[in-house]
């Protein structure tokens, strides 16, 4: 089984601030995806990143795939404390399974 | 839409009892999960089935088995259970993305069952 190991563990910001949540293997994956969990609740998809490189922009959240599909990294714009969770990354093995990281919690204060 | 659904939500054992864990998607999905969730320690993949019929083991089996006799169900049983199997469970399912980049597609997730083994 392939690991992802993210880092950091645990983020405390104030409102404004920026931030970058790391994702990291020796392995490659034929694809990443990023979840938002929130307490009480399951995973919500945020981004799945496919190629080698690409970047994604979703609002104030950019996710980039390393160009080598090893990993993966998490940038929040002037973060909001509605951006409060839980961040999970996942590497798609190739074939029909996911191996999730350990997750970071972010906390933004107001 | 339900999406995907877990009963119960919460439930607390005694050492040795069993119990199963029901979960239902009305996506027509292939795929379907079972995880646990332990404190950090992201989301451990218990077993998975790719089909009706069909079960495999994912990286923390032991202790559990599944069924999946129906495309929208998926259970998870415990026979005896321990206290190291204290933790949330999470049910999930999902589908093959074809199109120009195939591959496992978005992976949507039950609320969760609280499980609690004294």
């Amino acid at each position: 089984t392939q690991l992802l190991e993210q880092s950091p563990q645990f983020l405390s910001i104030q409102e404004g601030e920026n931030l970058t949540v790391y994702c990291n293997s020796s392995s490659v994956f034929s694809s990443l995806q990023w979840y938002r969990q929130e307490p009480g609740e399951g995973p919500v998809l945020l981004v799945t990143v496919v190629t080698g490189g690409e970047v994604k922009k979703l609002k104030r959240l950019t996710f980039q795939f390393g160009d080598a599909r090893k990993d993966s990294s998490l940038h929040i714009t002037a973060a909001q404390p509605g951006d409060t969770g839980l961040y999970l990354c996942a590497g798609a093995e190739y074939g029909n399974k996911l191996v999730f990281g350990a997750g970071t919690i972010l906390r933004v204060k107001s | 839409n339900a999406g995907v659904t877990q009963t119960p939500k919460f439930r607390v054992l005694k050492t040795g009892q069993s119990m199963t864990l029901l979960c239902a998607q009305d996506m027509n999905h292939e795929y379907m999960y079972w995880y646990r969730q332990d404190p950090g320690m992201g989301l451990r993949l218990i077993h998975y089935s790719v089909g009706e019929g069909t079960t495999a083991k994912g990286e923390v089996p032991d202790g559990y088995n599944v069924s999946r006799l129906k495309k929208q169900n998926f259970l998870l049983g415990l026979e005896s259970a321990a206290p190291s199997q204290t933790s949330v469970y999470f049910c999930a399912s999902s589908y093959w993305a074809s199109g120009g980049a195939p591959g496992l597609g978005e992976q949507f997730f039950g609320p969760g069952t609280r499980l609690t083994v004294l």
